[in-house]
């Protein structure tokens, strides 16, 4: 079966532009991830969708993240007036927990946000 | 943050030998994972292991936890060239917020042919 995709994978945007990111995850997962990994760093945890419902956007850097899940499925993140220090990959990731026993998450290829 | 940190940063071996990657976190989890990461396919997981086990094998790859001590070590053996990539471990902690996975920073494995 097809896994998380992600598009697009690469993105460079001059600073100040507002960028969208999408996340096709696993048909039927309910929890849905996004992660923002810096070069040379671990994931860092950003936002928790389960279904539709946002449930934590703790570890969203700003006000100028937003992502949204509107049926449950697809998912967006969205940078408005992005700055060079939001250059990282963007990752997301789904799983069937809390459905399942065990939080593995299922990663997509990223995409990688170049800000000029 | 970081909840984690790997040791080594770096690792490199010749292709046949063992490679051990260790991995210490701060505060009580429910479960660790380690996952792996190369330009080609993303972020893969690999294993993991609950908080009331000490020790995991899946193929090549074995696992241990010392809850007592806060660490992990990942243990692949026979290694492979395709075997070289970053390789994270993740903790969910114990408590309102398991559904979050918080990563290491990640040693570099190469794997020389």
């Amino acid at each position: 079966g097809a896994g998380v995709s992600q598009s697009p994978r690469y993105k460079v945007a001059k600073r100040g532009q507002d960028v969208a990111l999408r996340c096709d995850p696993i048909s039927g997962h309910v929890s849905l991830f996004w992660y923002q990994q810096a070069l040379g760093q671990g994931p860092e945890f950003l936002t928790y969708f389960q279904n539709e419902a946002q449930l934590d956007k703790s570890g969203l850097p700003s006000d100028r993240f937003f992502a949204e899940r509107p049926e449950g499925s697809v998912s967006t993140l969205k940078i408005q007036r992005t700055q060079q220090e939001d250059s990282a990959v963007y990752l997301c990731a789904s799983t069937s927990f809390p459905r399942g026993s065990y939080n593995e998450q299922f990663f997509g290829p990223g995409t990688r946000l170049t800000v000029l | 943050s970081q909840q984690g940190e790997e040791d080594p940063q770096a690792l490199s071996i010749q292709e046949g030998e063992n490679a051990t990657m260790n991995c210490s976190y701060k505060t009580s989890i429910n479960n660790l994972q380690w996952y792996r990461q190369n330009s080609g396919r993303g972020l893969v997981h690999l294993i993991l292991i609950r908080s009331n086990e000490r020790e995991k094998h899946s193929g090549r790859l074995r696992v241990t936890l010392d809850t007592s001590k806060k660490s992990s070590s990942l243990l692949i053996t026979a290694s492979r060239a395709a075997d070289t990539a970053s390789y994270f471990c993740a903790t969910d902690l114990r408590g309102g917020s398991n559904y979050k996975l918080t990563f290491g920073k990640g040693t570099l494995l190469t794997v020389n042919p």
